[in-house]
């Protein structure tokens, strides 16, 4: 059984490009969840989506932030005109259900220069 | 301060010898979970309590919850080298529901052989 999994594992890209982040979540996972890390910090909850459907977005940044869950493929974080301050690990976890254990993927590690 | 803070920042501890990390949270809720972050890696789930558990073992792990002073302790016996790493909490909100998971800043641990 394959975990969740993430790619690329590090990204660096400079200001003003944009960052795709992909997800792929465990088989049989239909919900998946973005956190953010910034260094020496918790993770904080980003978005929460199902197949096709965004369910809570209240932690994403109200500009150049976006997420989807298309019915066949990954997950995808994107990210638009990337500022310094976007560097940070990005987690995606999936669960079997709504409210069940959450399984993390290794991350993303985004660099901003 | 933030829901779901752990105390203390960092710890040092002998090889051989029981460590204790303790985690403070702020609203209602469904659960509480910890998680292992080895420098650089994912999370790893150790071991979740829900609302009207008290105690709860697992291998070398012993977490406790009490609601009425919304706190959680870890309690990792006869530690190992191998467990070096950021352990959080995280909590479900009976306000957001178990999708919304909110870390803790985390417990850098460090086992000295």
């Amino acid at each position: 059984n394959a975990g969740v999994m993430q790619n690329p594992r590090h990204l660096v890209r400079r200001r003003g490009q944009e960052a795709r982040l992909r997800c792929s979540p465990m088989k049989g996972h239909s919900h998946v969840y973005w956190y953010r890390q910034l260094p020496e910090e918790g993770l904080k909850f980003m978005v929460y989506l199902q197949k096709e459907n965004i369910i809570d977005e209240s932690g994403m940044p109200k500009e150049r932030f976006s997420a989807e869950f298309p019915k066949e493929g990954p997950s995808i974080l994107r990210i638009q005109q990337v500022v310094r301050g976007d560097s940070a690990a990005y987690f995606c976890a999936s669960s079997s259900d709504r409210g069940g254990e959450q399984f993390f993927g290794p991350g993303t590690r985004l660099t901003v220069l | 301060s933030q829901q779901g803070e752990e105390d203390p920042q960092a710890l040092s501890i002998q090889e051989g010898e029981n460590a204790t990390m303790n985690c403070s949270y702020k609203t209602s809720i469904n659960n509480l979970q910890w998680y292992r972050q080895n420098s650089g890696r994912g999370l790893v789930h150790l071991i979740l309590i829900r609302s009207n558990e008290r105690e709860k073992h697992s291998g070398r792990l012993r977490v406790t919850l009490d609601t009425s002073k919304k706190s959680s302790s870890l309690l990792i016996t006869a530690s190992r080298a191998a467990d070096t790493a950021s352990y959080f909490c995280a909590t479900a909100s009976t306000n957001f529901g178990n999708e919304k998971l909110t870390f803790g800043t985390g417990t850098r641990l460090t086992i000295i052989p």
